[in-house]
C-alpha cells in the first residue's frame, strides 16, 4: 500500500507556456500533499504544502503565482507551473502523507520538467 | 549551518561489505528520523523511519539515532550492487513540521 503516482514523467515545454503535474495517493487518502523540487546533485527542497480543500501554503522565496497549487480531492494534487522559464527545468516530485497514522511521507515517482 | 548535514560521497564499496552512512542534525527539536533511498531520475522510497533514539532493524537495514550527540546513522549489511543509489536522510519535530533532507549521499556497490 501507500502508492503516490505522477504523471507526467517527463515533460519538455517551451518558455512561456504552462504545464500540469499530477500526484495522486493511489490506495490511501491523503489530506496533506506535498510539492518539491530537486536539481541535480542536490537535495529536495520543498516548494509547497497543499491541504485537501484550503490553499496552499508556500515555503520562503516560491512564487505562488507561477507555482499553483490545488488539492482538490483527498487523492489528487496539481502542481501548475506558469510561464515557464527554462530556469523552472527540474525535477518535480510530490509526496503524500496519509490522512491517519503517522507523519510518514510516501512519494512519487517524480516529473522531469525540461522547458527549452 | 544547514539543519541536516550528510557527506555526498560518492561512497564506493565492494560487494558484501558493510555500509555506514551517516547525519548529524542541529536543531534539538527533531523528533522523527527517516531514510529513503532514491534510484536515479526516480523519487525517494522510504527505507526506515524511527522514532526518538535507539535502533531498529528491517532485514539488512539498521537505522540508528542518537539524538544526544544528535546523529543518524543507516547501516547495510551484505551490500548489494542494486543498493547503488543515493540515501537520503530525514527528520522533523513531529505534527504537521515540514520534513527538512540531508543532500543524500551517492553508494556505489561494486560487483
Amino acid at each position: 500500500g501507500a502508492v503516490v503516482s505522477q504523471h507526467p514523467s517527463w515533460v519538455i515545454c517551451k518558455s512561456g507556456t504552462s504545464v500540469k503535474i499530477e500526484c495522486r495517493s493511489l490506495d490511501f487518502q491523503a489530506t496533506t500533499m506535498f510539492w518539491y523540487r530537486q536539481f541535480p546533485k542536490q537535495s529536495l527542497m520543498l516548494m509547497a504544502t497543499s491541504n485537501e480543500g484550503s490553499k496552499a501554503t508556500y515555503e520562503q522565496g516560491v512564487e505562488k503565482d507561477k507555482f499553483l497549487i490545488n488539492h482538490a480531492s483527498l487523492t489528487l494534487s496539481t502542481l501548475t507551473v506558469t510561464s515557464a522559464h527554462p530556469e523552472d527545468s527540474s525535477f518535480y516530485i510530490c509526496s503524500a502523507k496519509r490522512t491517519s497514522g503517522n507523519n510518514e511521507q510516501f512519494f512519487g515517482p517524480g516529473t522531469r520538467l525540461t522547458v527549452l | 549551518q544547514k539543519e541536516v548535514e550528510q557527506d555526498p560521497g560518492p561512497l564506493s564499496v565492494p560487494e558484501g561489505a558493510i555500509v555506514s552512512l551517516n547525519c548529524t542534525y542541529s536543531n534539538s527539536a527533531f523528533q522523527y528520523f527517516m531514510w529513503y533511498r532514491q534510484y536515479s531520475r526516480k523519487g525517494p522510497e522510504l527505507l526506515m523511519y524511527t522514532y526518538s533514539s535507539g535502533n531498529k532493524e528491517d532485514g539488512r537495514f539498521t537505522a540508528q539515532v542518537d539524538k544526544s550527540s544528535k546523529y543518524i546513522s543507516l547501516f547495510i549489511r551484505d551490500s548489494q550492487p542494486s543498493d547503488s543509489a543515493t540515501y537520503l536522510c530525514a527528520t522533523h519535530s513531529g505534527g504537521y513540521q515540514k520534513v527538512t533532507f540531508g543532500t543524500g549521499t551517492k553508494l556505489q556497490v561494486i560487483p
